[in-house]
């Protein structure tokens, strides 16, 4: 079974350029999660879908940073303009849904390493 | 505001040295505890949820226990291949709870 999907892998840019990172979820499920991982901080969540519709955005960094999900298998992560302090590596993970148990264990993708110069 | 803290952030073993990692919480409920492998370059992998005091889980060398502050993560003869940084993270109760990660625990297993 294909896993979490994101591309692309690794994006150097330069500072002020737009960047949008891309996910495609595991099929079948309906929550969606955008993560942030750095050194200093660890993993961050900055928003999280559910059926297609954003929760809880109040990881966003600023106005800098928004996402899209117009469907169940598709999800992108836009940053204009970009910053060299948004360098990290930025995960997406879904999960069945919310609700309890096992239903809310989040499977992560290969994460996407940006580098804005 | 919830917190979860990983101990030590480094640990360096011997190829068959058993140890275990520790993972602190503080938060009023606990809908659930997690344990995640990542390794270097790579997404965390799942291993474990816990849901409440006493109850442990298994997978190979691992076994995850959970208490009501904190939860261990025990190592048993340790393999080279068990080098990864294990990250700890827990959801809260009532409603809508985020998943909070702490920074993890970086293993290393020599030879």
């Amino acid at each position: 079974d294909a896993g979490v999907i994101q591309s692309p892998r690794h994006e150097v840019t330069e500072m002020g350029q737009e960047v949008t990172l891309r996910c495609k979820p595991i099929s079948g499920h309906n929550s969606l999660f955008w993560y942030r991982q750095t050194m200093m901080r660890g993993l961050e969540l900055l928003i999280y879908f559910n059926n297609n519709v954003p929760i809880d955005d109040s990881g966003m960094p600023e106005d800098r940073f928004s996402a899209k999900m117009p469907n169940a298998s598709f999800s992108t992560l836009k940053i204009q303009p970009s910053e060299p302090r948004d360098s990290a590596v930025y995960f997406c993970a879904s999960s069945l849904g919310a609700g309890q148990g096992d239903q809310e264990t989040q499977y992560f993708g290969p994460g996407t390493r940006l580098l804005v110069l | 505001e919830d917190q979860v803290t990983q101990s030590p952030e480094a640990l360096r073993l011997q190829e068959g040295e058993s140890s275990s990692l520790n993972c602190s919480y503080t938060v009023s409920g606990l809908r659930g505890l997690f344990w995640y492998r990542q390794d270097p370059g790579k997404g965390p992998e799942f291993l474990f949820t816990l849901y409440s005091a006493g109850e442990e889980k298994e997978k190979e060398r691992l076994k995850a226990t959970l208490t009501k502050k904190e939860s261990f993560l025990h190592i048993t003869a340790p393999k080279p291949e068990d080098s990864a940084t294990y990250l700890c993270a827990f959801q809260g109760s009532g409603g809508y709870q985020k998943v909070t990660f702490g920074i993890g625990t970086k293993l290393q297993v020599i030879p």
